[in-house]
């Protein structure tokens, strides 16, 4: 089965530069994705790594290392509307299908 | 384009009655995933509906069930609710994942259906 573990909960100020960390447990995946959740909303797609490095997106990059069973969520120049919980997430190998499996979770926090 | 709809955005129930929620996903998007959020138990993964067939199924009792129509439209129902049904589900729909490819089939999700059992 997979288990992917996070921080509960991070705090930063704005401007400032935060890393989310996602470790895992499974026996096979595609890739690791993250969401972002704000408040009563729709969990929305940030990134994806298929393969081991960094990949970035404007203000936010992930990294993927399988040898290290490690992923990580970097958010750069932080903004108070960053604050919302950040999820990241694996399709498996075994079961077919678009499942996703997904970590715990990160409120972070953004203060002034 | 317009995103994925849920209906109703809020419900709430007796303990022992059933409930049907529906999702109409992203016009082109015939995969169509449900999720439960506690809490307690974050995201979990109810079912996934390609084609009018459940591909994928996770771990809820048989209370749980759902189904997709020929237009990808989907309801998931729960009968027989329990105070522990309380939760957002949330519907998600993305392009078909093919067998063996590390693509990215990011989801898109609705902003959900919040349940409350009383």
């Amino acid at each position: 089965g997979q288990s992917l573990e996070q921080p509960s909960e991070v705090t930063a100020v704005e401007g400032a530069i935060v890393q989310i960390n996602c470790t895992y447990q499974t026996s096979g995946f595609y890739g690791l994705s993250w969401y972002q959740q704000h408040d009563g909303g729709a969990p929305t797609f940030l990134s994806y790594n298929a393969l081991d490095g960094l990949e970035e997106t404007g203000r936010f990059s992930s990294f993927l290392s399988r040898s290290d069973s490690y992923g990580y969520l970097l958010l750069q120049e932080l903004q108070m509307k960053d604050s919302a919980s950040y999820f990241c997430a694996v399709r498996p190998i075994t079961g077919g299908g678009n499942k996703l499996t997904f970590g715990t979770g990160t409120q972070l926090k953004v203060e002034l | 384009k317009a995103g994925v709809t849920q209906t109703p955005r809020y419900l709430i129930k007796t303990r022992g009655q059933q409930v049907t929620l529906s999702c109409s996903p992203i016009s082109g998007h015939r995969s169509v995933s449900w999720y439960q959020q506690t809490p307690g138990q974050g995201l979990q993964f109810l079912f996934e509906y390609f084609s009018e067939t459940q591909r994928n199924k996770g771990n809820f009792p048989g209370r749980f069930s759902g189904r997709q129509f020929s237009n990808s439209r989907s309801e998931m129902n729960v009968s027989t609710l329990e105070l522990g049904d309380s939760a957002l589900y949330l519907c998600a729909s993305s392009l078909v994942g093919l067998a063996g490819s590390s693509a990215n089939y990011g989801y898109t999700f609705g902003s959900g259906t919040r349940l409350t059992v009383v």
